[in-house]
């Protein structure tokens, strides 16, 4: 069965910092590595998808890596900045099955 | 698009009693799932459908939960009788499969039901 681990759980940089965001997996037969954003109170929005085939994908600001015979993805942040905070969360989609397996998330806290 | 649409957003309910969770995924998706999300437990999938046909409900935690979808644009999560230990907050999401793999969806979350059970 897949684990997702994501480290560390919290994390606070001042405002402007490059960071980058761990997230490793067990099972590195998979289809997919979403990053997704969650607030306080609300649901999740999906920030990127790598899949299996790729090696990174970039959004502005963020970069996401996926190296699957180490098991482990990055999600890099450049220049953060205070609405940057928020918790961040990794999920595997690994063989036919359709559901995510999420890691317990990350919380940011970019100062200002 | 709105998006996901859940409701109710906050339900609050004393144990024992039936509690229904609704959602409306993004028309046009083909897959719909249901999440609940604890401090303890992180986010676990429930069950999740395609096409309006139950695929998996191995996460579903015992008989007193039942999901169902009889069309492509709703879909109900039931508990009944609930019970403390069933606060938490529900997600429901929704993506286009596409392909066999699957390797390119998204999964699109609604905003959230917090249940809280008295």
């Amino acid at each position: 069965k897949q684990e997702v681990t994501q480290i560390p759980a919290a994390l606070s940089v001042p405002e402007g910092e490059n960071l980058v965001l761990n997230c490793s997996f067990t099972d590195s037969a998979i289809y997919n590595l979403q990053w997704f954003r969650q607030d306080p109170g609300k649901g999740l929005t999906s920030l990127l998808l790598i899949q299996s085939s790729q090696r990174e994908q970039t959004s502005g600001r963020l970069n996401a890596s996926l190296d699957k015979s180490s098991g482990r993805s990055t999600l890099y942040i450049a220049a953060s900045q205070p609405g940057d905070s928020a918790t961040y969360l990794c999920a595997s989609k690994e063989g036919s099955a359709r559901q995510l397996t999420f890691g317990s998330g990350t919380q940011l806290t970019v100062l200002p | 698009d709105a998006g996901v649409i859940q409701s109710p957003r906050h339900e609050v309910t004393e144990m024992g009693q039936e509690v229904t969770l609704r959602c409306k995924p993004i028309s046009g998706h083909n897959s719909l799932f249901w999440y609940r999300q604890t401090m303890m437990r992180g986010l676990e999938l429930l069950i999740y459908f395609n096409n309006n046909v139950p695929i998996d409900d191995s996460g579903m935690p015992e008989d007193r939960f039942s999901a169902k979808m009889p069309n492509a644009s709703f879909s109900t999560l039931k508990i009944q009788p609930s019970e403390p230990r069933d606060s938490a907050v529900y997600f429901c999401a929704s993506s286009f499969l596409a392909g066999a793999s699957g390797s390119t969806d998204t999964q699109y979350f609604g905003p959230g039901t917090r249940l809280t059970v008295l």
